[in-house]
This record gives C-alpha cells, sequence and structure tokens, in this order.
C-alpha cells in the first residue's frame, strides 16, 4: 500500500469510447504526476501538477485530457484513442521538490488500458 | 534528451547467486534513484544516491553512484525469489530556479530469480 490508488486497475475500450482514469493519494502530497510505461521504452511523464495547477505537459496528444480538481486527486479523461495507446497509465505523488530536495515518487498500481 | 541505458535488459538467475546491474548516461545528475517494479504493481523507491561516489546498503542490495554523477550499479548478493521484479533507475536534474526537477527513466532491467 504506498498511499496512492488508482481505478480502474484494468479498463478496456473502443476507439470512439470516451473513459476516465482516477487517482487519489492520501499522503498530503501537493505534486501528482501520469505516466505512460509501455513494454521496452522508459517511463514516460505525460503531465505534471502542483498544487493543482498544471506545470508540465509533455507534448502529449489532445486525446488524453487530465483534470486536478485538488491536491489529492487526478484524473486521466480519454477520448477516441488509437490501439497504439494501449498501455499501463501510472499516477505518482510527491513533496513539491523544492531547494535540496529530491523528488521521490510515489506510484499507484497502475491501470491497464487496451484500447480496440 | 538525456538518455539512460540499463543493462542488461534481462536476467534469469539461480537463487543464492550474485549480480550486478548498470545503469549509464553522458549526462551528470543531480541525483539518481533506483526502484522496483513487481507483476501487477506500480514502482517502488529503493534508494536515492545523490554525492558522487555515494555507496548505498539495503540488506543485500548495494548501489553505487558513479563519481561524475553520469552513472550507478546495483549489486545485489544471494539473490533471492523476492528480488524478481522490474528494477529501473531514474537520474533527476534539479533547476535552482524553482522549475520542477526532471526525472528520466531508463527502460528497466527484468530480473527473475529462479528457486
Amino acid at each position: 500500500e504506498t498511499g496512492v490508488t488508482q481505478t480502474p486497475r484494468h479498463l478496456v475500450m473502443g476507439m470512439t469510447n470516451k473513459k476516465s482514469l482516477k487517482c487519489e493519494q492520501h499522503l498530503g502530497h501537493n505534486a501528482m504526476y501520469w505516466y505512460k510505461q509501455s513494454a521496452k521504452k522508459p517511463l514516460e511523464l505525460m503531465f505534471v501538477y502542483n498544487f493543482k495547477e498544471q506545470t508540465e505537459n509533455n507534448s502529449v496528444p489532445s486525446r488524453f485530457s487530465p483534470e486536478c480538481p485538488n491536491s489529492s486527486h487526478l484524473f486521466l479523461h480519454l477520448h477516441t484513442l488509437q490501439p497504439e495507446d494501449s498501455a499501463l497509465y501510472l499516477c505518482a505523488s510527491s513533496q513539491h521538490p523544492g531547494l535540496g530536495n529530491t523528488g521521490e515518487l510515489f506510484f499507484g498500481e497502475g491501470s491497464r488500458l487496451t484500447v480496440l | 534528451t538525456q538518455l539512460l541505458e540499463q543493462s542488461p535488459q534481462f536476467l534469469s538467475i539461480q537463487e543464492g547467486e550474485n549480480l550486478t546491474v548498470y545503469c549509464n548516461s553522458s549526462s551528470v545528475f543531480s541525483s539518481l534513484q533506483w526502484y522496483r517494479q513487481e507483476p501487477g504493481e506500480g514502482p517502488v523507491l529503493l534508494v536515492t544516491v545523490v554525492t558522487g561516489g555515494e555507496v548505498k546498503k539495503l540488506k543485500r542490495l548495494t548501489f553505487q553512484f558513479g563519481d561524475a554523477r553520469k552513472d550507478s550499479s546495483l549489486h545485489i548478493t544471494a539473490a533471492q525469489p523476492g528480488d524478481t521484479g522490474l528494477y529501473l533507475c531514474a537520474g533527476e536534474h534539479f533547476f535552482y530556479t524553482g522549475a520542477n526537477s526532471k526525472l528520466t527513466f531508463g527502460k528497466g532491467i527484468t530480473l527473475s530469480v529462479r528457486p
């Protein structure tokens, strides 16, 4: 139990569907992240939120739309996805790295997405 | 883009054996982290190394940060089946402007320890 909970754990959707992934952290952290993990590729950072404000969008296609209503919750809204978007989507949280801090990430268990 | 190369990509060994795996880059990092990810789980931080030449031990795991802070190694003594998993290294670039630090991940090393 890392203190970061993701739902659903598994999701299968068609290319025309709209679905959302949810992440909740109980650690009191102020930064939250979405990462994409595909086979044989490094973890890809998608979005970063600090204190509910988006501070990083790593050239992610607009079919992925993040939402951060507060520091504890993060969503990833999905629409008109492609089969190549099938991957494990990991949410993480951390304390905002200030001077001298290292950014330890606490990950959720991931949401395994399959796009048909 | 700062690349982190991890090697070997796959390793299958017998319980009780020793092993060393590597994380290399041409970039200098302010710190380097090692994570382990078990099947069906998210990555979990094992250690952070900050100082060039630093050695940290976590039970049977020994982590070393290169003197130039460009590379790192992980040595496991007497591997156990519970060590099985994906080992990820992540190098951090810290910006003194107060902007987010940047973590760059390697592809990972898949370790299988057979009983």
